[in-house]
């Protein structure tokens, strides 16, 4: 029972870098999610996708790629990497069925470091 | 737009007391729920209990309970005979009806119980 995972753990790169985290979950959940973790501000979403081929934006988009071509896998790219996304980064994932207690599932994390 | 509020950045407890850490919301969503997770120091983000906005009781799991005042919009967390493991920072989130699957955060409440 894999659940979801994230890779790479730890990465870090310099100012301008391309830089791609992975997110994969067994669970076949509809919904996944990007978080970003800074001191001060909680957990501020990045992008999320309701299904394959359908992703929208969170409150901190701007720098960011995302793409899902298969249900299972949520890739999040930070195409120029700045400073400033030194963060930790989580992926989610929830069924997203409507109403009741659904909450989200959280993977265990990368810590980004820009250089 | 959605919001909460964590006032309390740190709190300091004996072992075996109880522990409330407050959380303030703000919403136009009639329907919406609202989450406490725990994340350790190991990093992973941990789901505590849910509270749906038309829930008549107050949630309750195990030693967590969470002490909701929809009409001033309050979604307490009360840990009850708290442990050393206890200590950990403790997140306030919220999913309402328009903002799909999304949940926003608060900027959490470090919690330490002291033996």
């Amino acid at each position: 029972d894999a659940g979801i995972t994230q890779s790479p753990r730890y990465k870090i790169t310099e100012t301008g870098r391309q830089v791609t985290l992975m997110c994969h979950q067994t669970w076949s959940h509809s919904y996944m999610f990007w978080y970003r973790q800074d001191l001060g501000h909680g957990l501020r979403l990045i992008y999320y996708s309701a299904a394959a081929d359908i992703t929208d934006k969170g409150e901190v988009p701007d720098g960011y790629v995302v793409s899902r071509s298969k249900t299972e896998n949520f890739p999040l790219t930070l195409e120029s990497a700045t400073r400033s996304q030194t963060s930790v980064y989580f992926c989610a994932s929830s069924t997203g069925l409507a109403g009741g207690q659904e909450t989200q599932y959280f993977g265990p994390g990368t810590r980004l470091l820009v250089l | 737009a959605q919001k909460i509020t964590q006032t309390q950045p740190g709190m300091f407890v004996q072992e075996k007391e109880a522990v409330t850490l407050d959380c303030t919301y703000d919403t136009s969503d009639p329907s919406y729920g609202l989450f406490w997770y725990k994340q350790p120091s190991s990093g992973e983000m941990i789901f505590l209990i849910y509270q749906g906005s038309y829930d008549q009781q107050n949630a309750t799991e195990g030693r967590y309970s969470l002490n909701f005042q929809k009409a001033r919009k309050s979604a307490n967390l009360v840990i009850s005979a708290s442990q050393l493991g206890d200590s950990a920072m403790y997140f306030c989130a919220m999913r309402g009806a328009q903002g799909a699957q999304k949940l926003v955060f608060g900027q959490g409440t470090r919690l330490t119980i002291n033996p």
